[in-house]
């Protein structure tokens, strides 16, 4: 159990809607990664924070999409006006911001966009 | 930016084979590869590290190889057992900040 938790699990929204994803990473993980993942592909980044500052943000990703880790625990992601495309499970991952440290994942949120 | 080719794409061994997953990366800043091994509905998890300033790594079944020359790093797994079958994504990773993955290898141990 990496003590990374993401919710909610999945989410089914009609295109247009918007939706918001909660991270909460455990304590000691000062870093606090976003990323997407569709079938068949590795995980894309998005954006990454260390503590409360997005240090960050993919070049790929859409004004319609904003994240924030207000005090520096947990983290929400969200997405205006989905759109099909948006279709995905968005992984939230930790870390201890120490050089060369690991990633720790959390189950993800399955986004469903129709 | 940070650019990680993984092949094969997917990958099928009998029970007891090897598999052999390449990587190449194309930033020569990236000084940790991570691997991780993601199994059908769940989240990817680490399975072996190296960072850049040792040739080899090992761990049991698994192994991991760096040439830093090539830019190019493998993982080695001995002796498969059905338990292997997974997704396996190879990572490069500038110095913390953020890690880039590879597409994945789709691993098949058969029985």
């Amino acid at each position: 159990d990496t003590g990374v938790s993401q919710n909610p699990r999945h989410k089914i929204t009609k295109r247009g809607q918007n939706v918001t994803f909660r991270c909460d990473p455990i304590s000691e993980h000062n870093r606090l990664y976003w990323y997407r993942q569709t079938l068949g592909q590795g995980p894309e980044f998005l954006t990454y924070f260390q503590n409360e500052a997005q240090l960050e943000k993919s070049r790929l990703l859409s004004d319609r999409f904003s994240a924030e880790r207000p005090k520096g625990s947990f983290s929400t992601l969200e997405i205006q006006r989905t759109e099909q495309g948006d279709s995905a499970m968005y992984l939230c991952a930790g870390s201890l911001g120490l050089p060369n440290s690991p990633l720790h994942f959390g189950n993800g949120t399955r986004l469903t966009v129709t | 930016g940070e650019n990680v080719e993984q092949h094969p794409s997917t990958l099928s061994v009998q029970e007891g084979d090897s598999a052999v997953i390449k990587c190449t990366y194309s930033d020569s800043a990236s000084n940790y590869f991570p691997w991780y091994k993601q199994e059908l509905g769940k989240r990817p998890q680490l399975i072996i590290d190296i960072r850049s300033n040792v040739g080899e790594k090992k761990d049991q079944r698994i192994a991991v190889t760096l040439n830093k020359t090539a830019k190019h790093f493998s993982l080695h797994i001995t002796e498969t057992q059905p338990e292997d079958s997974a997704v396996y994504f190879c990572a490069a990773d500038t110095g913390g900040f953020k890690t880039i993955f590879g597409a994945g290898t789709r691993l098949f141990v058969k029985a």
